[in-house]
């Protein structure tokens, strides 16, 4: 079945650095992706999305490329800060419509 | 527009206790969905409602959760009785369509039992 893999947390980056998040995925037909994050004590929030092969997804400075020949959308951005400090998780919507989802990324922004 | 509602945002009860909780969909969205995400983890999906009918309920523990939404509007899940187990925090979201979009969260109401 479907399923979404993305890399064990937590990650702990210095303010400014360059971020990546992995996820690859496994799915029959075209599936839509999703990241979303989640702040300490709230729910989750969609960051941004792609629905088909080489869309980029962006948003707040984030952005993630559907790579169809590596079946990846893995997160980036450029100079996080201490603001981004949150739970990312990649998900997948298939052929059911469902969200599939990642275990989760915890990512820690030291100043 | 208004988010996804729900409440309480905070609930705690004694193991074999029964609880509910609301959940009010943004306007005009079909689908709905019940979420558990125990700490430290992914989301799981417990129910999934298409206006006022069940879609997929296949996780679901049913002999002791229940859900509904009988104007195919607002929704109500329930636990009866609550188990240690069942701490965690429970998400309602909808979505305008089954398709391409994504999905909007609630704030999530956080069971503790003890």
């Amino acid at each position: 079945g479907d399923s979404v893999t993305q890399m064990e947390g937590p990650v702990t980056l210095s303010e400014e650095a360059f971020l990546t998040i992995n996820c690859t995925y496994t799915a029959t037909g075209y599936p839509s992706l999703f990241w979303y994050v989640q702040y300490p004590g709230e729910g989750l929030q969609l960051l941004l999305k792609a629905t088909k092969a080489d869309d980029k997804g962006s948003n707040k400075g984030f952005e993630a490329t559907y790579r169809k020949e590596t079946t990846s959308f893995h997160l980036e951005k450029g100079s996080v800060q201490v603001s981004d400090s949150a739970v990312y998780f990649c998900a997948l919507k298939g052929s059911n419509y469902q969200l599939i989802w990642g275990a989760g990324t915890k990512l820690i922004i030291k100043p | 527009e208004a988010g996804v509602a729900q409440s309480p945002r905070y609930k705690i009860i004694e193991k074999r206790q029964s609880v509910a909780f609301w959940c009010n969909p943004i306007s005009g969205h079909a689908t709905l969905y019940w979420y558990q995400q125990i700490l430290g983890q992914g989301p799981k999906l417990l129910i999934q409602f298409q206006n006022n009918g069940v879609v997929d309920d296949s996780q679901l523990p049913k002999d002791r959760f229940s859900a509904e939404r009988l104007k195919g509007v607002d929704s109500t899940l329930k636990i009866q009785p609550a188990k240690l187990e069942d701490s965690a925090v429970y998400l309602c979201a909808s979505s305008f369509s089954t398709e391409n979009y994504g999905y909007t969260f609630g704030s999530g109401t956080r069971l503790t039992v003890v």
